[in-house]
């Protein structure tokens, strides 16, 4: 199994512009996470799905985050417009329900916003 | 908001001393819990959970001991090598039927050859 896949690894930008981080899902898992880590305030929860629909997104900071999950093999985390306090690592991570509650996580994107 | 904390933000062991990393979570309710290793530039990597209904559970190398009396959880390392070394987070499930953790701030385990 390849794991959780994210992409890009590595995402600089310039205060302003939109940010897309993409996430694949182990395959046959129905829940997927997305967490964003800073040294301030550690791993925080910011949106889950299950069977693709989203579940709680009371950890989103605010409108500029949104998510989506189009089908069980892709999810998208954007940001618009992205703002240096943004900069972080987000990751993504999924779980299957039916054999235990563990979420395996994905490498990770460092997100930059300069 | 409740949430996970740990006693030491940083150990450092000497390589083949059993290392003990130490959590406090505050949440009665919470039925769950797993012990994470994240190595620099990767993702949090599963190493050993335990449900409320247990009170220690051993893996490979690794113990968790759950406390619910006083509302602790710890990690055990026997044998501490040098591929230990990592930030550990601990992780707590607010009750059944979420599946949302919480995550504690982290321990960095330093392993000196």
């Amino acid at each position: 199994d390849a794991g959780v896949i994210q992409s890009p690894r590595h995402e600089v930008t310039e205060m302003g512009q939109e940010v897309t981080l993409r996430c694949k899902p182990i395959s046959g898992h129905d829940y997927l996470f997305w967490y964003r880590q800073t040294m301030m305030r550690g791993l925080e929860l910011l949106i889950y799905f299950n069977n693709n629909v989203p579940i709680d997104d009371s950890g989103m900071p605010e409108d500029r985050f949104s998510a989506k999950m189009p089908n069980a093999s892709f999810s998208t985390l954007k940001i618009q417009p992205s703002e240096p306090r943004d900069s972080a690592v987000y990751f993504c991570a999924s779980s299957f329900a039916g054999s235990g509650d563990t979420q395996y996580f994905g490498p990770g994107t460092r997100l930059t916003v300069l | 908001g409740e949430s996970v904390g740990l006693h030491l933000p940083t150990l450092s062991v000497q390589e083949g001393d059993n290392s003990i990393i130490n959590c406090a979570y505050s949440n009665s309710a919470s039925d769950y819990f797993i012990w994470y290793k994240q190595e620099s530039g990767k993702g949090p990597q599963f190493i050993i959970d335990i449900r409320s209904n247990m009170d220690k559970r051993q893996g490979q190398r690794v113990t968790v001991l759950l406390n619910k009396t006083v509302k602790h959880l710890s990690l055990q390392i026997a044998a501490t090598q040098p591929g230990d070394s990592a930030v550990y987070f601990c992780a707590e499930r607010p009750g059944a039927g979420s599946y949302q953790l919480t995550f504690g701030k982290g321990t960095k385990l330093s392993v000196i050859p």
